[in-house]
């Protein structure tokens, strides 16, 4: 079985700062990990995906995800936050190694930057 | 290329009456999805199909709810009567391949956004 958890609802920052969003997972072998972000009536857009290779995957727009298996994280990362950055951010698991070949969605976190 | 189409934007309808939303995938993509979005539940995959085949259709809610696949360019939802807690955003999305590397990658379309009185 595969699932994501997204611990938190909502992040604040304000702009400038550096921001995270965390994400969790599960997966029963190796995991393919993305995220995407949704803007105001919009879809869903990829940002970045870890296969495999380097922990650190560099995405759209700035951002960065480390992936770190000891903690099974995958948290999204900025350095400095921009106002444009307030949207809703989803991590996506899927697991390598078979069973579902679907990624399986976290329920998202709003991140709000303030200026 | 113009990416995931949907239509229409925006359907507001009474109860009882049919609903059909139309997606036309990105050209080549051989993967769509049919997801749901509402506040209380997120995001939920609804059916996917694979070379116009449906794969899973475990997360469709009950029997109201339908999904074709006519050709590699259209595939519709329907539901049949609709119902007010049927009211949500409907993504449709595409991708290329499931087999890692760059043919992960979804692609959502607009969304159609979905009022049932």
């Amino acid at each position: 079985a595969q699932s994501v958890a997204q611990p938190e609802d909502q992040v604040n920052v304000a702009e400038g700062n550096p921001l995270t969003v965390k994400c969790t997972y599960s997966v029963s072998g190796n995991p393919y990990l993305f995220w995407y972000v949704q803007y105001p009536n919009r879809g869903l857009q990829f940002l970045l995906k870890y296969i495999t290779g380097d922990n650190l995957v560099k995405g759209s727009y700035g951002f960065e995800a480390e992936f770190n298996k000891s903690q099974t994280s995958f948290h999204l990362k900025k350095p400095s936050a921009l106002v444009s950055d307030s949207a809703l951010y989803f991590c996506a698991v899927r697991d390598a190694s078979g069973g579902s070949y679907i990624p399986t969605f976290g329920r998202g976190t709003s991140l709000i930057v303030h200026p | 290329d113009a990416g995931v189409i949907q239509s229409p934007r925006h359907e507001v309808t009474e109860m009882g009456q049919e609903v059909t939303l139309r997606c036309k995938p990105i050209s080549g993509h051989d993967y769509l999805f049919w997801y749901r979005q509402t506040m209380m539940r997120g995001l939920e995959l609804l059916i996917y199909f694979n070379n116009n085949v449906p794969i899973d259709d475990s997360g469709m809610p009950e029997d109201r709810f339908s999904a074709k696949m006519p050709n590699a360019s259209f595939s519709t939802l329907k539901i049949q009567p609709s119902e007010p807690r049927d009211s949500a955003v409907y993504f449709c999305a595409s991708s290329f391949g499931l087999a890692g590397g760059s043919q992960e990658t979804q692609y959502f379309g607009p969304g159609t956004r979905l009022l049932v009185l």
